[in-house]
């Protein structure tokens, strides 16, 4: 059973940049492909990017690419995502999630979600 | 980009069965993926591979996906069954595969 623990709620200013972790328990960081997805107040979910088990390489989606990077830390199993030059668009709650840890290529879905993390970007 | 196309709002009384859509080009050539959201939750996947059930969810939650339409569909729908869902694809037909998510149905049990 995989576990993701995020990290606690942030305020940023508009310009500034924002670190979330993601803590994985129940399996090494090294076994899982993280992804992370974002979810503005009252709106849908938003892929932002992750590993592809297929390429072995983190991809990012077109809208966040420049900006954001996603890292791991595997001596402590923990993700990390960073998004720069943060505006108030950028308000939402953020979750890291896992591929399953046979994932089909091309097929590829969220099996665990850790409990998000809410960041606040306001003057 | 590939684009999901979701109802926004389904209602349906407990008992009766609720059918969640999602529409988008020969999406029956894909695997679909739905996920369940309750307010202040994070998502929980309730189908994969467009009729495949995870551990723990209930027999009452069944896919399918033909065509150019997925559908979700809940029998005996229970108040506890209220929340958004989500259909998911991987689209890997253009220059910047990825992740796509419908925009979400809000099921409201009557």
């Amino acid at each position: 059973q995989v576990q993701l623990v995020q990290s606690g709620a942030e305020v940023k200013k508009p310009g500034a940049s924002v670190k979330v972790s993601c803590k994985v328990s129940g399996y090494t960081l090294t076994e899982l492909s993280m992804h992370w997805v974002r979810q503005a107040p009252g709106k849908g979910l938003e892929w932002m990017g992750g590993f592809d088990p297929e390429d072995g390489e983190t991809i990012y989606a077109q809208k966040f690419q420049g900006r954001v990077t996603m890292t791991e830390d595997t001596s402590t199993d923990t993700a990390y995502m960073e998004l720069s030059s943060l505006r108030s668009e950028d308000t939402a709650v953020y979750y890291c999630a896992t591929l399953p840890l046979v994932a089909a290529a091309g097929t590829y879905y969220f099996d665990y979600w850790g409990q998000g993390t809410l960041v606040t970007v306001s003057s | 980009s590939y684009v999901l196309t979701q109802p926004p709002s389904v209602s349906v009384a407990p008992g009766k069965t609720a059918r969640i859509t999602c529409g988008g080009n020969n999406i029956g050539s894909k695997s679909v993926h739905w996920y369940q959201q309750k307010p202040g939750q994070a998502p929980v996947l309730v189908i994969y591979y467009d009729s495949d059930r995870p551990s723990g969810i209930p027999e009452r939650f069944s896919g399918s996906n033909s065509g150019n339409t997925a559908t979700l569909t809940i029998s005996r729908v229970e108040a506890g069954d209220e929340a958004d869902y989500y259909c998911q694809v991987w689209d890997s037909s253009s220059d910047h595969p990825g992740v796509v998510f419908g925009g979400g149905t809000k099921l409201t049990v009557l």
